[in-house]
Parts: C-alpha cells; sequence; structure tokens
C-alpha cells in the first residue's frame, strides 16, 4: 500500500499570506502527527491527532498555526499570516495507534519557504 | 519530561569502518527509543526501535542499538559501514501515554572511500 503523502512537496509564499499543507495518511492509521524541521530548531512536534478524541496541540509555536483532520483521514495544518521564521520543511507521520512504542511512518515533508 | 542528546553533529568513518552513533536521553518514566534515518530530500525512515523487551536491538541495513539504563544510552552502531549509509540519523524518544516523538538535534554521516 501507499506511505504517508504530502502535498505540495515545495511552497514558496510572501509573508503575510495564509499557507495550507495537507498530510494524507496511511489507510487504517488512527494516529497522525505534524512535526516541523528547520536548522534552527530540529525536529520538532507540533500537533497529534488520535481518533475521535481531542488533539495534542502542545507543540504549535503561535496561535497562527491550526490543525484539522478531517473524517479521521486526512489532515491540514494550516499557517496564517506567514513570517519568515515559519520556512521549515513540515513533515506528517503516522502511526497504527496512539501508543508511544508504536512506529510513525513519515511522508516526504512539504518545504516552506516565505520570502 | 524527556529529551535526547545527540554527541556529534557531523561522523566521518572509511567504507568497512565501524559505525557509532551516539544518543543519550533523560526520561523520568521508561522510555521507547528509536533511531531514524534521512536521506536527503526525504522523509524520515524507522531504523530500529526499543520497547523494553530485549535491551539489543537489530534493525534494518545491519544497524544494531543496545539500551544501557544505567548510562542512559542507547548508541548506534554497524560493524562496517557502506557508502549508501550517508544520511542524516535521529535518535528519538516517547513516555507514556505521550507518543509523539521528542528527537536529537541529529548526526550526520559521511563515508569515505
Amino acid at each position: 500500500g501507499a506511505g504517508v503523502s504530502q502535498s505540495p512537496s515545495n511552497k514558496v509564499t510572501e509573508k503575510g499570506k495564509d499557507v495550507e499543507l495537507r498530510c494524507d495518511p496511511i489507510s487504517g492509521h488512527t494516529a497522525l502527527y505534524w512535526y516541523r524541521q528547520s536548522l534552527g530548531q530540529g525536529l520538532e512536534f507540533l500537533i497529534y491527532f488520535q481518533g475521535n478524541s481531542a488533539p495534542d496541540k502542545s507543540g504549535l509555536p503561535s496561535d497562527r498555526f491550526s490543525a484539522e483532520r478531517t473524517g479521521g483521514s486526512v489532515s491540514t495544518l494550516t499557517i496564517q499570516r506567514t513570517q519568515q521564521e515559519d520556512s521549515a520543511v513540515y513533515l506528517c507521520a503516522s502511526s497504527l495507534d496512539w501508543r508511544s512504542s508504536t512506529e510513525q511512518y513519515f511522508g516526504p515533508g512539504t518545504r516552506l519557504t516565505v520570502t | 519530561a524527556q529529551s535526547v542528546t545527540q554527541l556529534g553533529s557531523h561522523v566521518s568513518v572509511s567504507e568497512g569502518a565501524l559505525v557509532l552513533l551516539r544518543c543519550n536521553y533523560s526520561s523520568s518514566v521508561p522510555p521507547y527509543l528509536f533511531w531514524y534515518v534521512q536521506y536527503p530530500n526525504q522523509g524520515l525512515q524507522l531504523l530500529l526501535k526499543y520497547t523494553s523487551a530485549a535491551t539489543l536491538v537489530k534493525g534494518i541495513n545491519g544497524f544494531e542499538a543496545e539500551f544501557k539504563k544505567s548510562e542512559t544510552s542507547f548508541h548506534l552502531t554497524k560493524p562496517s559501514a557502506h557508502m549508501s549509509d550517508a544520511a542524516e540519523y535521529f535518535c528519538a524518544v516517547s513516555t507514556g501515554t505521550a507518543s509523539k516523538l521528542t528527537f536529537g538535534t541529529g548526526t550526520r554521516l559521511q563515508v569515505t572511500l
């Protein structure tokens, strides 16, 4: 079966614009994660969805960032009023369940550049 | 809170030499530990994981890691490096019900002829 897919693969946007990043998890995976990879901060957790439970938003860096997961499958990460420090690679991962021991499968990422 | 420290942002080895990438963790509860590899312009791929079963864990591509609680370490090794092993390697930890991963800063492995 297909792995985790993300779109677009690259996104260039002007400062102040809103962007939406999409993640399609592996079919049947109930948990979905967003991470950010940047030169200055390394790999950081952003947000986590598990089934119908309330998402864990503890990693979102500001209220300009939000995410939703529709129908327990596809997820969209939205960044409003983008800033240059938002430039990074945004990685999505999914796992079969919520357990800490369960492997997370990562997508190829979306490279966001804010000019 | 949990954290991971990877010693050495860059490691260079000769082809055929031993690979040793260091990872130390900090956690107040029993951890689950992972090593991921990232090739250029790609996502992360799991090499191996420790989930409180055997302390010596074997993964893909000939890599293995040993969990040492007394040293709070989970170092990654491979007996003989190949050119194809050149990539960035990340150690990560998760604990309890917080399944989100906390990553180390990564180690870039260079393999020379």
